[in-house]
């Protein structure tokens, strides 16, 4: 079975500042899909990013990006330019690209606070 | 608008009851999840079905049913045998059997039992 492992339970910034977020998993299979959702005050989940594990290139959407390192099972998120509204408790999620595999597996989650 | 709903938002379990939560979607996904989620921590599979009339137990199925009648409707069932089910409870779903489709979620509903 696969895990994650998210091991920063909390982290805060500086608005405007970089952040970067860890995730590790454990797999034996070689090809997958990592994600980072977000998760508001609000509850409701909200997809960040994605990353195919075949796909070297590392996946940017505006200010987040990801630096995936396949060989080492990490996947960081870095928040650029953080803004308050980035506050939130982050999750990394591994998926498996067998037939069997069609749900998301989580992390335990980071508190992410921006500080004004 | 396209998305997921969950109902009701909030909801008040007596000891020894069964209780429904609704889930319904309208973006034509095959595929729907229902997670559970304690405070402070991730959330971990119940039920999920790729198809009509088919489901599969998660990792956290006990005490827990489900049905899948319709495409648009996934339906989760709390009963009396789930021994602590204070907790939130969010439904998902995705296109088809293919595993890279994105999983959306709804928002969530709050179980607790008095």
């Amino acid at each position: 079975a696969q895990t994650v492992t998210q091991s920063q339970p909390e982290m805060s910034v500086q608005e405007a500042e970089t952040v970067t977020l860890s995730c590790t998993y454990d797999t034996s299979e070689s090809d997958y899909y990592l994600f980072w959702y977000k998760q508001p005050p609000s509850r409701q989940m909200i997809l960040v990013i994605r990353q195919e594990a075949y796909k070297q290139q590392n996946a940017t959407e505006n200010r987040f990006s990801v630096n995936f390192q396949k060989a080492a099972k990490s996947f960081s998120l870095k928040i650029s330019d953080s803004q308050l509204g980035d506050a939130a408790m982050y999750f990394c999620a591994y998926r498996s690209r067998s037939n069997a595999g069609n749900m998301l597996t989580f992390g335990g989650g980071t508190r992410l606070m921006v500080k004004p | 608008d396209g998305g997921i709903t969950q109902s009701p938002k909030y909801l008040f379990r007596k000891e020894g009851q069964n209780v429904t939560l609704s889930c319904e979607q309208n973006l034509n996904h095959d595929a729907m999840y229902w997670y559970r989620q304690d405070p402070g921590q991730g959330l971990r599979l119940i039920y999920y079905s790729q198809i009509v009339n088919d489901f599969q137990k998660g990792d956290i199925a006990e005490g827990y049913s489900v049905s899948r009648e319709k495409k648009e409707s996934f339906p989760l069932t709390v009963t009396s045998a789930q021994k602590n089910p204070t907790a939130f409870y969010l439904c998902a779903s995705s296109r088809g059997k293919f595993t890279g489709n994105t999983i959306y979620f709804g928002e969530g509903s709050w179980l607790t039992v008095v």
